[in-house]
C-alpha cells in the first residue's frame, strides 16, 4: 500500500531564516506530487505540483521554490522566510490521469516568528 | 478562473439527523468530483469520490453529482459527534490539467 510522509510535523523559524520541507512517497511509481498551504481559518492554496522529476509547475508567485530530485521525493524550499509564510503545509500525491484522487500527507506546521 | 463554492457553516445537527453539505463548481468540463474530511489541526483524508451523474452509497456517507446544474452534495445519514469536522469539497482536474480546484470548506458540528 501506499504512504506519503512529511517532516518535520512542527517548526517554528524566525524571519529571514531559510526553509526546507521533505515529503516522500512510498509504495507507486511516478506519482504526481503536490505541495498545498492552508493558513488558519483558511482554504488550501496549491503552491507547486510535479508531474516528473526535475519538472516542477508554480502556482503562486513567492519566495518558496520546490525540488523533486528523485521520483518520490519532493522538497519544499524557502531562503528567506516570510511571517506570511506562516501555514499548515501539505503535500499530495495522485498517480495516473489527472482526474485519480489526491492523497495527502500528514502534514507540517510551520510558524514564522 | 475555476471555482468550487461552499458554504463555510458551520452547520449545526444533532447526533442521529442526516446532514447535508452542498457544493457548486464552475467548470463544466471537470471529470470527478471529491469529498474530503479534515479534523482540526489533522490533514484531509478522502471520505469518496464521484464521477458520474448520481447517487453513490459508502456506508453511511452518499455522494451526489448533478452535472446539469453543477452540483455535487455530501449526505452523512446517523451523523455522530466523531463526524464534527470540516468537510473539503474539490472538482477534479479537466483539459489535462493535473490541478484539481478545492472549495473553502463547510464546518459540521454534531451535537449530542
Amino acid at each position: 500500500s501506499q504512504t506519503i510522509h512529511q517532516w518535520p510535523a512542527t517548526l517554528v523559524q524566525p524571519v529571514g531564516s531559510p526553509l526546507s520541507l521533505e515529503c516522500t512517497v512510498e509504495g507507486t511509481s511516478n506519482p504526481n506530487l503536490y505541495w498545498y498551504r492552508q493558513a488558519a481559518g483558511r482554504g488550501l492554496q496549491l503552491l507547486f505540483y510535479s508531474v516528473g522529476i526535475g519538472q516542477i509547475s508554480s502556482e503562486v508567485p513567492q519566495n518558496l521554490s520546490a525540488s523533486r530530485p528523485q521520483d518520490r521525493q519532493f522538497i519544499l524550499s524557502s531562503k528567506k522566510l516570510l511571517l506570511s509564510d506562516s501555514g499548515f503545509y501539505l503535500c499530495a500525491w495522485s498517480v495516473g490521469a489527472p482526474t485519480d484522487t489526491q492523497y495527502f500527507g500528514p502534514g507540517t506546521r510551520l510558524t514564522v516568528l | 478562473q475555476k471555482e468550487v463554492e461552499q458554504n463555510s457553516g458551520p452547520l449545526s445537527v444533532p447526533e442521529g439527523a442526516i446532514a447535508s453539505l452542498n457544493c457548486t463548481y464552475s467548470d463544466r468540463g471537470s471529470q470527478s468530483f471529491f469529498w474530503y474530511r479534515q479534523y482540526s489541526g489533522k490533514s484531509p483524508e478522502l471520505i469518496m469520490s464521484i464521477y458520474s451523474n448520481g447517487d453513490k452509497e459508502d456506508g453511511r456517507f452518499t455522494a451526489q453529482l448533478n452535472k446539469a446544474s453543477q452540483y455535487v452534495s455530501l449526505l452523512i445519514r446517523d451523523s455522530q459527534p466523531s463526524d464534527s469536522a470540516t468537510y473539503l469539497c474539490a472538482g477534479g482536474a479537466s483539459g489535462g490539467s493535473y490541478i484539481p480546484t478545492f472549495g473553502r470548506g463547510t464546518s459540521l458540528i454534531v451535537h449530542p
